[in-house]
C-alpha cells in the first residue's frame, strides 16, 4: 500500500512559468515532510521541508504548502529555470522511535523546464 | 570535502548469488541509512545505522542486512539474490538522527545491481 503517492509521473512548464508538483499521503501520523530533487546519476538531494504545524514554507524560488485535511501537499517552483529539470520525490516521515527516520518516498514527478 | 562514496557504482550478479555494497559517509556523520530504489520508484526504506547499532528497519525480508564499522563506514549485504532485487542501492549520511537532520542527510550517488 502506497502512502505517499505522486500521480504526476511527469509535468512539462515554460521557463519561467509556475511548476506545481503534487503529493498525496494516507498515513495521518506523517508530521513532517520533505521534498527532494534527483538529477540521473546522482543521489536525491533535499530541497524544502514543512513541519505540520505549518502550512506554508518558502525558500528563495521553492514554496511547499501543506493541507493537513486534504492530506496533499505542493510544491510550487517560481520561476521555472531550465536547470530545475530533474525528479521530485516527496517524502514524509513520523515519530517513531522504533523505526528510525523512515522516510517514505512517493514514486517521482519528472519535471521538465522548456527554455 | 568528500561526499558520500558508495562502491562499486555497478555490478551484475545472477540469482541465488551474494552481493556486499558498501558506503562511506561524510567525515563526521554518525549515521548511515540505506534505500532501495526499483526502476520508476520511489526509494524505499531498508535500514539505519547510528553509531554502530541498528536504529531502524523497513520491511524487507531477513536477506537483507547491514553493519556500521567503527569508522562510521557501512555495508549492505543481500543474500540469495532474486530477480526482484535488480534496483538502484542509495546509501545516505547525516551526524544525527532526529527528524531535523534529514534536512542535511545527504545522499551518495547509488549502486545500480543488476540481477539476471
Amino acid at each position: 500500500d502506497q502512502q505517499v503517492k505522486q500521480n504526476s509521473p511527469s509535468l512539462s512548464v515554460q521557463e519561467g512559468r509556475i511548476s506545481i508538483l503534487n503529493c498525496d499521503y494516507t498515513n495521518s501520523m506523517f508530521d513532517y515532510f520533505l521534498w527532494y530533487k534527483k538529477y540521473p546519476a546522482e543521489g536525491p538531494t533535499f530541497l524544502i521541508s514543512i513541519s505540520s504545524i505549518k502550512d506554508k514554507n518558502e525558500d528563495g524560488r521553492f514554496t511547499v504548502f501543506l493541507n493537513k485535511s486534504a492530506k496533499h501537499l505542493s510544491l510550487h517552483i517560481v520561476p521555472s529555470q531550465p536547470g530545475d529539470s530533474a525528479v521530485y520525490f516527496c517524502a514524509a516521515l513520523y515519530e517513531n522511535n522504533n523505526a528510525g527516520n523512515m522516510l517514505t518516498f512517493g514514486g517521482g514527478t519528472r519535471l521538465m523546464v522548456k527554455p | 570535502d568528500a561526499g558520500v562514496t558508495q562502491s562499486p557504482t555497478h555490478l551484475i550478479k545472477t540469482r541465488g548469488q551474494q552481493v556486499t555494497l558498501r558506503c562511506s559517509p561524510i567525515s563526521g556523520h554518525k549515521s548511515v541509512s540505506w534505500y532501495q530504489q526499483v526502476l520508476g520508484q520511489g526509494p524505499q526504506f531498508i535500514f539505519q545505522y547510528y553509531e554502530k547499532e541498528e536504529r531502524g528497519r523497513g520491511n524487507f525480508p531477513d536477506r537483507f542486512s547491514a553493519r556500521q564499522f567503527p569508522n562510521y563506514s557501512s555495508e549492505l549485504n543481500v543474500n540469495a539474490l532474486l530477480l526482484g532485487d535488480s534496483a538502484l542501492y542509495l546509501c545516505a549520511s547525516s551526524s544525527r538522527i532526529s527528524r531535523h537532520a534529514m534536512e542535511t542527510q545527504y545522499f551518495g550517488p547509488g549502486t545500480r545491481l543488476l540481477v539476471l
